[in-house]
């Protein structure tokens, strides 16, 4: 597709368990955002990527959280011995080099809705 | 104090009114300033960026003040497609990411 694909799009899972969240930006982009969003609230920056590199991670809420992008294109976040308050929809974006800074224009995939029982 | 405030609302508006948000930020270091859109259940879109001298997009027009750092977003002759939760974004000197506000959201009623 052309836009920005996330999978799964719901998750529900077990206080402790470890999650994974896919992100599939945009061909051609080259910086890829993660933001969570919880109900009420605005998106929520998390870690941004330029290519392969973690150029900001200092939105992720601490060690439990990582996330990679070994080939500069599809992304993963993986949270580790989830908590309830992990409920969320998490958010990946992506844009050129121009975009973000410049244009202002991420493009947001529809996001994974992640709940911690 | 959060870095972008806004009203969350909701705006209660008829077709056809004219609506205004505010928002303000609290880093004076903010280059660059816009307004996203948001549907309900959906992910934010891209609405239109805020410059200095104020700009127009059809029924909207977004102003910045960086004296007062805050940030406004004017709907003209609303209409009930324009139901959506507004989002205030600014991006910071040094930063790639954005850093989004709560958002207001804005019902237009028929």
């Amino acid at each position: 597709g052309a836009g920005v694909s996330q999978t799964p799009s719901n998750k529900v899972t077990e206080k402790g368990k470890y999650v994974e969240l896919r992100c599939d930006p945009i061909s051609g982009h080259t910086a890829l955002y993660w933001y969570r969003q919880s109900l009420g609230q605005g998106p929520e920056f998390l870690i941004y990527f330029q290519g392969t590199g973690a150029a900001d991670d200092s939105g992720l809420p601490n060690d439990r959280f990582f996330a990679v992008r070994p080939e500069g294109s599809v992304s993963t976040l993986k949270i580790q011995r989830t908590e309830r308050g992990d409920s969320a929809v998490y958010l990946c974006a992506s844009s050129t080099l121009a975009g973000g800074t410049n244009t202002g224009e991420l493009f947001f995939g529809e996001g994974s809705r992640l709940t911690v029982l | 104090r959060k870095e972008v405030e806004q009203d969350p609302g909701p705006f209660n508006v008829p077709e056809g009114a004219t609506v205004a948000f505010n928002c303000t930020y609290s880093n004076s270091a903010s280059q660059s300033f816009f307004w996203y859109r948001q549907d309900c259940r959906k992910e934010p879109k891209l609405l239109m960026s805020v410059y200095s001298s104020g700009n127009e997009d059809g029924r909207f027009t977004a102003q910045l003040n960086r004296a007062s750092q805050y940030i406004s977003l004017l709907i003209r002759d609303s209409k009930l497609s324009d139901s959506a939760t507004y989002l205030c974004v600014v991006n910071n000197k040094g930063r790639r990411a954005l850093t989004f506000g709560s958002g207001t959201r804005l019902q237009v009623q028929p």
